[in-house]
């Protein structure tokens, strides 16, 4: 069983699309994450919820919408995608804030 | 502000060399220090991690070394295998805040 898993591997859309990125963890964390990886490899956090409440929100574009249904799920909603989107988006869960991440495999995101 | 600064940008060792990372942080609230190993195409994954109340910690061939006066600490990789090949991360955080990273390292191990 995989343990943070996030769907799709892969996503290339169109430039003012809006596209979402789900994600799930099985680890029964209380917290998880929204990280980018631009083309250089700079990990940047964007989002945490903790215990589906919103915890730390870096300065992202308000294009950008986390959604937590519950605990177990959190998902990443972008509207009106731009060039400068495109990235890796990785989902993370940790037992509690500040502890081992635990990463999905990551979400590819290209913006033509 | 970058919070915590990793050198070298890319490392190239030969097969059973020595690999060092540095890295050095600010804020002295952070109380975790991770170092994450990633291949391509793969999430980051945890490797070996440290709090500041000791200075040293290995596990098999990874090494940190923390040095709290300085702010600073470093990863060893001991008799390095081309399967090391990949991206390192360090990280610090706090438990009130958020994980930081460092820029990344690319670690090529030449056979």
């Amino acid at each position: 069983d995989t343990a943070v898993s996030q769907t799709p591997k892969y996503l290339v859309t169109q430039m003012g699309n809006d596209k979402s990125i789900k994600c799930e963890q099985n680890l029964g964390h209380d917290t998880m994450y929204w990280y980018k990886q631009d083309s250089k490899k700079f990990l940047k956090i964007m989002f945490s919820y903790n215990n589906k409440e919103l915890i730390i929100n870096e300065t992202v574009p308000n294009r950008f919408s986390p959604k937590s249904p519950d605990k177990a799920h959190l998902n990443l909603h972008i509207n009106s995608l731009e060039l400068g989107d495109s990235a890796v988006y990785f989902c993370a869960s940790s037992s509690g804030q500040g502890e081992k991440l635990f990463f999905g495999s990551g979400t590819q995101l290209s913006v033509l | 502000q970058q919070q915590v600064k990793q050198s070298p940008q890319s490392l190239i060792v030969q097969k059973g060399g020595i690999s060092i990372i540095n890295c050095a942080y600010e804020n002295t609230a952070f109380d975790y220090f991770p170092w994450y190993q990633q291949f391509p195409g793969k999430g980051p994954a945890l490797l070996i991690a440290i709090r500041p109340d000791v200075s040293e910690k290995k596990e098999g061939r990874f090494t940190i070394s923390f040095n709290k006066s300085a702010k600073q600490f470093s990863l060893h990789i001991m008799d390095s295998q081309p399967g090391d090949s990949a991206t390192y991360f360090c990280a610090a955080s706090s438990a009130a805040g958020k994980s930081t990273f460092g820029d990344g390292t690319t670690l090529t191990v030449k056979p």
